[in-house]
């Protein structure tokens, strides 16, 4: 069955430093992945997607690697600030054909703490 | 306008009740989506319109029932539900397939 596994225990890291979050999923040929922030109580928010011909893309203080040989993905956030504090989920495309089926991974908690 | 808005933000509902969750896009988008998400848990897909047709029913009960009045409008149905169908639903739109999503901040249901 297809899986996206992330980092299950939050990630506590200090202002100013880099937090680094991994994707990784089985059972899946994904053409692209995306990353969402997701605040309590509210809706995912997209962050970035970065298709399987690409091994990174970047916007501003983030950067996103993609390996679809490791069937992972890496999320660097620099120069961490608490507003970074959130959960922050990976999703990849269903393996069915519609193209609107995305899943899920059950994100990582982050905490960025002054 | 870039927003999705859900309507109602809360609601608790018994057993026995009729309700429906509302949810409205602005943005000219031609799939509109509803996933279900519970505490600590990923967002998991239920229901995919795409061009006002169900493109994609991921089993779920009958007792939860979509509706895509025209392309800017999603409503969700629900009747008879079970305690354990309390969760954030949260609803979603997109331009077109294989595009990233754009979420509202959801209802958070509670079932009595």
């Amino acid at each position: 069955s297809q899986k996206i596994e992330q980092n299950s225990e939050a990630l506590n890291i200090q202002e100013g430093k880099t937090a680094t979050l991994t994707c990784n999923y089985t059972n899946y040929s994904p053409a692209y992945l995306q990353w969402y922030r997701q605040d309590p109580g509210r809706g995912p928010v997209f962050l970035l997607l970065i298709r399987e011909n690409e091994k990174e893309k970047r916007k501003e203080r983030l950067k996103v690697t993609f390996d679809t040989t490791l069937k992972q993905s890496l999320f660097h956030i620099t120069a961490s600030q608490p507003a970074d504090s959130a959960t922050y989920l990976c999703a990849l495309p269903s393996n069915s054909n519609s193209g609107y089926a995305l899943n899920f991974g059950k994100g990582t908690s982050l905490l960025v703490t002054p | 306008d870039t927003e999705v808005t859900q309507t109602p933000k809360h609601l608790v509902m018994g057993m026995t009740n009729k309700k429906s969750l509302k949810c409205e896009q602005h943005m000219g988008h031609r799939a509109m989506y509803w996933y279900k998400q519970k505490a600590k848990k990923p967002p998991e897909l239920m229901f995919v319109y795409s061009y006002e047709k169900l493109s994609i029913n991921e089993s779920v009960p009958s007792r939860f029932s979509p509706e895509c009045p025209n392309s800017s409008l999603l409503n969700l149905h629900l009747h008879a539900l079970q305690p354990e169908d309390s969760a954030l639903y949260l609803c979603a739109s997109s331009q077109g397939s294989n595009e990233k999503l754009f979420f509202g901040s959801g209802t958070q249901l509670s079932v009595l």
